[in-house]
């Protein structure tokens, strides 16, 4: 059965304190895997998608890495607006395209 | 980029009646979409898949006859919570991917509909 463990459930740092948020996976065969940021009411708004070990994305203040077991998603100075809660998921490569999530780790940036 | 609409956003129902929600792929044609439910706090949890034209793909422990989904285009898929009750509150989140054939394999998501049952 496929599974995604995040961690820590929840974070907070002050403006500027770089982290890291992990995931970790076991899957059938890897399709992808994927890092969606969710605000409260809202629904996931996509981020990255990383299908091989070793490869990494960046987007400003994020940038998302990839090993056979585990991914990482690293805030680099980070501001109060990205404070959210970042959700991981896998894809495997069999059946449907559908999305195995995280619990996810509510990320609180103070100013 | 893609873009994923639901309606309605939120609705407050009683017990006993029945509520539809839409899920639409505005800006290109799905032929699978998904729909997911989420509780407070938590993450989200798969209900369905939903292939266009053929009959949806439910999760174990998910009763087709209470959630019932039809994706009759490939635009629009839709859910419906039969004799919805206070236990089936919760936020209902649709997703579509593009086709294969673009080998994206990403999946956008929609505002998701918070559903009240009084």
């Amino acid at each position: 059965e496929d599974q995604v463990t995040q961690s820590p459930e929840a974070l907070r740092l002050q403006e500027g304190e770089s982290s890291s948020l992990n995931c970790s996976y076991t899957v059938s065969g890897l399709r992808g895997l994927f890092w969606y940021r969710q605000d409260p009411g809202k629904g996931p708004e996509f981020l990255f998608t990383l299908y091989s070990a070793g490869e990494e994305k960046e987007k400003e203040r994020l940038k998302a890495t990839l090993t056979k077991k585990e991914s990482f998603l690293h805030i680099t100075a980070p501001k109060p607006e990205d404070s959210a809660t970042y959700l991981c998921a896998v894809q495997a490569l069999q059946g449907a395209q559908k999305l195995v999530f995280g619990q996810g780790t509510r990320l609180t940036i103070n100013p | 980029g893609a873009v994923v609409s639901q309606h309605p956003s939120w609705v407050i129902c009683k017990s006993g009646t029945s509520v539809k929600i839409e899920c639409r792929s505005l800006d290109f044609q799905a032929t699978t979409m998904f729909w997911y439910r989420q509780f407070p706090k938590q993450s989200l949890m798969l209900m369905a898949t939903s292939n266009e034209g053929s009959k949806a793909t439910y999760e174990q422990g998910v009763e087709k006859d209470k959630f019932l989904i039809n994706h009759a285009s490939l635009t629009l898929s839709t859910l419906t919570v039969t004799s919805a009750h206070p236990e089936d509150s919760s936020f209902y989140i649709c997703s579509a991917s593009r086709p294969r054939w673009t080998n994206t394999g990403e999946l956008f998501f929609g505002e998701g509909s918070r559903l009240t049952v009084l």
